[in-house]
């Protein structure tokens, strides 16, 4: 079945403990992303890539890190978490166009 | 602000009806997709429009492009109860080749009461 997988789905953290959002995709895709969602703000993009190696700054980017090491793998890392970062986030595949999210790891952070 | 805004923010409409949901943006695009989300679930695509297109159907949607207008609308005919979701408008900017890296505006909240 073709999906995005993140993992975990719920994580609750305390500020500055580092800790990574993995994400995975089975479609051969060469696009990923990350974004969150903030109620009142809608989706903001964290981080995207456009294939292997090449990463790049959404509109949200602080405080978040990102690598693309393998093309079926994003993970989101968060050197240092902070109560701001408290959100839903989703990653998202994409071929050409059209997006397939994951399901979302809701974080919080005390 | 968002390069997507949706209006209304929100929709209650009883079951059988249409509901309409309005899309507006300030640049240029390649295209312009609908998502829809249930609560707090993963957003599924439900339709792309490019720019050179005016209008298109998928079972009961339908989605316009006015590019002049830098407007879209959803309309969903015939509406269920389990149509109740969020809807979001989101566009890739003309240069974004791929089409891929989108910009989502905050969404419309519909409710289709049996």
């Amino acid at each position: 079945e073709a999906q995005v997988t993140q993992n975990p789905r719920y994580l609750i953290t305390v500020t500055g403990k580092k800790l990574t959002v993995t994400c995975s995709q089975n479609m051969n895709h060469e696009y990923m992303s990350w974004y969150r969602q903030d109620p009142g703000l809608g989706l903001r993009q964290i981080y995207y890539s456009m294939n292997v190696e090449v990463t790049d700054k959404g509109d949200v980017p602080e405080g978040y890190k990102v690598s693309r090491k393998e093309k079926r793998n994003f993970p989101l890392i968060l050197e240092s978490p902070s109560p701001n970062q408290t959100s839903l986030y989703f990653c998202a595949s994409s071929l050409w166009g059209e997006q397939f999210f994951g399901p979302g790891t809701r974080l919080t952070v005390l | 602000s968002q390069q997507g805004e949706e209006d209304p923010q929100a929709l209650s409409i009883q079951e059988g009806e249409n509901a309409t949901m309005n899309c507006s943006y300030k640049t240029s695009i390649n295209n312009l997709q609908w998502y829809r989300q249930n609560s707090g679930r993963g957003l599924v695509h439900l339709i792309l429009i490019r720019s050179n297109e005016r209008e298109k159907h998928s079972g009961r949607l339908r989605v316009t492009l006015d590019t002049s207008k830098k407007s879209s609308s959803l309309l969903i005919t015939a509406s269920r109860a389990a149509d109740t979701a969020s809807y979001f408008c989101a566009t890739a900017l003309l240069w974004e080749t791929s089409g891929s890296r989108l910009t989502f505006g905050e969404g419309t909240q519909l409710t289709v009461n049996p």
